[in-house]
């Protein structure tokens, strides 16, 4: 595997349910992301971990949990939902740096697209 | 806080037609700019990249120039085809964090006739 991957990449939920979004990143990055991408709206960011730790929340409402065991993977618990948390999540990773040459491009992987009926 | 604004989509053109995509940003200091593109099904990927002003980022035909002085990066492409039609997203990489939060801009549907 190369790059950024999310598994699974569909998922319907009722929202009584728990389910987990995984993402992985092949790529020796420090930093992980997840953005959540609904219908006519800009990408919005929900978490972001540093080093393995959580150093940006969003706002994100409880029902959100992520998870960063170690610097390659990043998980998003997901409970009690609602159906307009339906949307695509994007999972991102980057190589975190100071300076003005770090420009710490984005890497995204495909998403997971998820229903909340 | 920063923030992008591009053009209000969706565009839609013929095969071969001048492409330009409006984008301006609001940020403090001297943010780094991207554009990232998403095909039907997928995530983002970066398309081009500028870090200071006057840089000029290009890629696959599509170019992008920071102009400090009307904060825009408006990204061009002389000859579109079919298989550009995507999400176009323009956005800014403030400094002063190590980890690289980007601000996105809505986004901007292109679709290319043939």
């Amino acid at each position: 595997e190369t790059g950024v991957t999310q598994t699974p990449r569909h998922l319907v939920m009722g929202m009584t349910n728990k389910k987990s979004l995984k993402c992985e990143q092949h790529l020796g990055h420090n930093a992980m992301y997840w953005y959540k991408q609904s219908a006519k709206k800009p990408l919005e960011l929900m978490f972001v971990y540093s080093l393995e730790e959580r150093v940006e929340n969003n706002s994100v409402p409880s029902r959100f949990s992520p998870e960063c065991p170690n610097s390659s993977h990043l998980f998003l618990h997901l409970h009690t939902l609602q159906p307009e948390d339906s949307a695509l999540y994007l999972c991102a990773s980057s190589q975190g740096g100071r300076g003005v040459s770090s420009y710490n491009e984005q890497f995204f992987g495909p998403g997971t697209r998820l229903t909340v009926l | 806080g920063d923030s992008v604004t591009q053009m209000e989509g969706p565009v839609t053109l013929s095969e071969e037609a001048f492409l330009t995509i409006n984008c301006t940003y609001t940020a403090t200091g001297y943010p780094s700019l991207f554009w990232y593109v998403q095909y039907p099904g997928e995530g983002l990927q970066l398309l081009l990249k500028a870090t200071k002003a006057d840089d000029k980022g290009s890629n696959k035909g599509f170019e992008a120039t920071y102009r400090k002085e009307t904060t825009s990066f408006h990204l061009e492409k002389g000859s579109v085809q079919v298989s550009d039609s995507a999400v176009y997203f323009c956005a800014c990489r403030a400094g002063g964090t190590s980890y690289g939060k980007l601000t996105f801009g809505q986004g901007t549907i292109l679709t290319v006739h043939p």
